[in-house]
């Protein structure tokens, strides 16, 4: 059965430096997400992405968060300048189109800030 | 704005019993409601979705119920056993069409054998 997949599984980075997460949504996919979730705390919605563009962000997700699907197949969620409070798991997700609700999630990167 | 209500503490029930989690939400209307499965340090997993239309819905020995009157959703998991150990969420859209979801903190369900 398909996955969604996320490299890198665990980074750690220090304050201030620059770190790219990876996912390679489900292949025939069209709508990506990123979410984040905080040790102990809910899964947060970050940011939505379909056709090549941003289709809605959270408050979270500041000038510091970029995201860019460079080719066929990556999706990459960009953090310019890390804070320590950035430390949590990201998870990407995706799904087929529109009126598909159900997204499949990605087991997620564990990013700590020192 | 949306906000999405479970029970933050842990439940802990005997094999073989009924697991009963509750999902409440305020300041929406859902179409749609989700329950997902999250295992210690992985994503979460899609387990059942119901509409506003239905009152229950089954799969296995999952069952959800859905009343947007009391604005609340019940996840069920009979004869449960301790492979049933796991953070369970509740999931809203939001109101974009974007498809955005809204999770609730979770329960976390600890099967004892």
């Amino acid at each position: 059965e398909p996955e969604v997949t996320q490299t890198p599984s665990h980074q750690v980075t220090q304050m201030g430096q620059e770190v790219i997460l990876r996912c390679v949504p489900i292949s025939n996919h069209l709508y990506f997400y990123w979410y984040r979730q905080i040790l102990g705390q809910k899964v947060e919605f970050l940011v939505s992405f379909y056709n090549n563009e941003i289709s809605e962000k959270s408050e979270i997700f500041d000038d510091q968060f970029s995201v860019e699907r460079p080719d066929g197949s990556n999706f990459t969620l960009k953090i310019r300048s890390t804070k320590l409070e950035d430390s949590a798991m990201y998870f990407c997700a995706s799904k087929p189109y529109q009126n598909q609700e159900t997204q499949y999630f990605g087991p997620g990167t564990r990013l700590l800030v020192l | 704005s949306q906000k999405i209500e479970q029970n933050s503490e842990a439940l802990n029930i005997q094999e073989g019993k009924t697991a009963t989690l509750t999902c409440n939400y305020t300041n929406y209307s859902p179409a749609y409601l989700q329950w997902y499965r999250q295992d210690p340090g992985r994503g979460p997993v899609f387990l059942l979705l119901i509409r506003e239309n239905e009152k229950e819905k089954r799969k296995e020995r999952l069952k959800v119920t859905f009343d947007t009157t009391l604005k609340q959703s019940l996840f069920h998991i009979t004869a449960s056993q301790p492979a049933d150990s796991a953070t369970y969420l509740c999931a809203l859209h939001g109101s974009s069409n974007t498809g955005k979801l809204i999770f609730g903190q979770g329960t976390t369900l600890q099967v004892k054998p």
